[in-house]
């Protein structure tokens, strides 16, 4: 089954202790996406890559960066997490970038930074 | 810079009501316009899709039509049913380019 899997699902943590959000896709696309949603904010995306070892910053990446050492996986990581990062947060990938293909998202990770 | 503005919710309708869901967008160039589908407790799916102007994306019984004069992709579905009860989100992507804007969503409930 084609599909985007973000793992955890949920996650409370502490301020300052580093975590990962991981992002795998089964379909071989090329391009990955991160957003974040907040209540009345809507989607933000955060980083987003073309292609291996091809990232670029989308509209909120401050405190937070990414990786793309192999098609398939695209982590988040936040090095010092804080309370202003306690949101919903989706990956998303399609086969070509955004604009030209349907996108397909993850289930989302709900974070918690207390 | 880009951005996409949609109506505010909730929208609340009877089932069978005709919806219309309104966006508009701020953009240089033209890009591709784009409504997506969340509903409860899972990740976005995309509903239809316009690349170019006048174009006009349909899917389930929903329609939009890209207006380049008006700046505008509004979402209308002739009779609604409980089960399109969910939250809508208007995006946006300039052509070849990674980056992608979303509207904040609307939040449609229809009642029996």
């Amino acid at each position: 089954e084609a599909q985007v899997t973000q793992n955890p699902r949920y996650l409370i943590t502490v301020t300052g202790k580093k975590l990962t959000v991981t992002c795998s896709q089964n379909m071989n696309h090329e391009y990955m996406s991160w957003y974040r949603q907040d209540p009345g904010l809507g989607l933000r995306q955060i980083y987003y890559s073309m292609n291996v070892e091809v990232t670029d910053k989308g509209d909120v990446p401050e405190g937070y960066k990414v990786s793309r050492k192999e098609k398939r996986n695209f982590p988040l990581i936040l090095e010092s997490p804080s309370p202003n990062q306690t949101s919903l947060y989706f990956c998303a990938s399609s086969l070509i970038p955004f604009s030209k293909s349907e996108a397909f998202f993850g289930q989302g990770t709900r974070l918690t930074v207390v | 810079g880009d951005s996409v503005t949609q109506m505010e919710g909730p929208v609340t309708l009877s089932e069978e009501a005709f919806l219309t869901i309104n966006c508009t967008y701020t953009a240089t160039g033209y890009p591709s316009l784009f409504w997506y589908v969340q509903y409860p407790g899972e990740g976005l799916q995309l509903l239809l899709k316009a690349t170019k102007a006048d174009d006009k994306g349909s899917n389930k019984g929903f329609e939009a039509t890209y207006r380049k004069e008006t700046t505008s992709f509004h979402l209308e579905k002739g009779s609604v049913q409980v089960s399109d009860s969910a939250v809508y989100f208007c995006a946006m992507s300039a052509t070849n380019a990674g980056k992608s804007t979303f509207g904040d969503g609307t939040t449609l409930t229809v009642k029996p």
